[in-house]
């Protein structure tokens, strides 16, 4: 069964300090891989966008995400959070070519101490 | 500029009531999909249309309905029959397949008391 596993529900990160959020994915077509940011009330914006070729996609707001195959992840970085970078963050995951959806994960929440 | 737009941001009914959200796109896209957000639970397909006149189920359709009778308009009727309403209400739109992903409206947020 196709799914998107993100295994933390909620992060502390502190202003300055690195970020990774784990994103897994089980799908058996070649897959389309986005994260999505979402703050409090808002709808989801798109961060990046992963379709094929280099396996590091750079995005907005100083994000980036590696695709690794092997290991079935889709990992989204950034080097030094900001406080503004409190939000939840959304993996989903799509067949290439396809006419289906997009599966998203549960979400992980940042929260960023000053 | 081309967008999503949801409509209300908040509503209040009372329950037993059918309450209809808006979504509206001009963004010329073909697909558009109805989430249901609860906290902890991520987002769960509620509807999503491809097409014109022709709209699909997703995983938690109970006590919805739908219409697509516009390229632009996607409505969602939260029906009595829904048994616990009060949700985070959020409206996609794409175009046909996954390419290129979705864009969001910014949510309803529904409250029935």
């Amino acid at each position: 069964a196709q799914s998107v596993t993100q295994p933390d529900i909620h992060i502390t990160v502190s202003e300055g300090a690195s970020l990774e959020l784990r994103c897994n994915y089980s799908y058996g077509a070649t897959p389309y891989l986005f994260w999505y940011v979402q703050s409090p009330g808002q709808g989801l914006q798109l961060l990046l966008k992963y379709f094929s070729g280099d396996t590091l996609v750079q995005g907005i707001k100083g994000f980036e995400a590696e695709f690794k195959r092997s290991q079935s992840s889709f990992n989204l970085r950034k080097p030094s959070v900001h406080w503004s970078d409190a939000a939840e963050y959304f993996c989903a995951v799509g067949a290439k070519g396809s006419q289906g959806n997009l599966i998203f994960g549960k979400g992980t929440k940042l929260s960023v101490k000053p | 500029d081309g967008g999503i737009t949801q409509s209300p941001k908040y509503l209040f009914r009372k329950e037993g009531q059918n309450v209809t959200l808006s979504c509206e796109q001009n963004l010329n896209h073909d697909a558009m999909y109805w989430y249901r957000q609860d906290p902890g639970q991520g987002l769960r397909l509620i509807y999503y249309s491809q097409i014109v006149n022709d709209f699909q189920k997703g995983d938690i359709a109970e006590g919805y309905s739908v219409s697509r009778e516009k390229k632009e308009s996607f409505p969602l009727t939260v029906t009595s029959a829904q048994k616990n309403p009060t949700a985070f209400y959020l409206c996609a739109s794409s175009y046909k397949g996954v390419n290129y992903g979705y864009t969001f409206g910014s949510g309803t947020r529904l409250t029935v008391v």
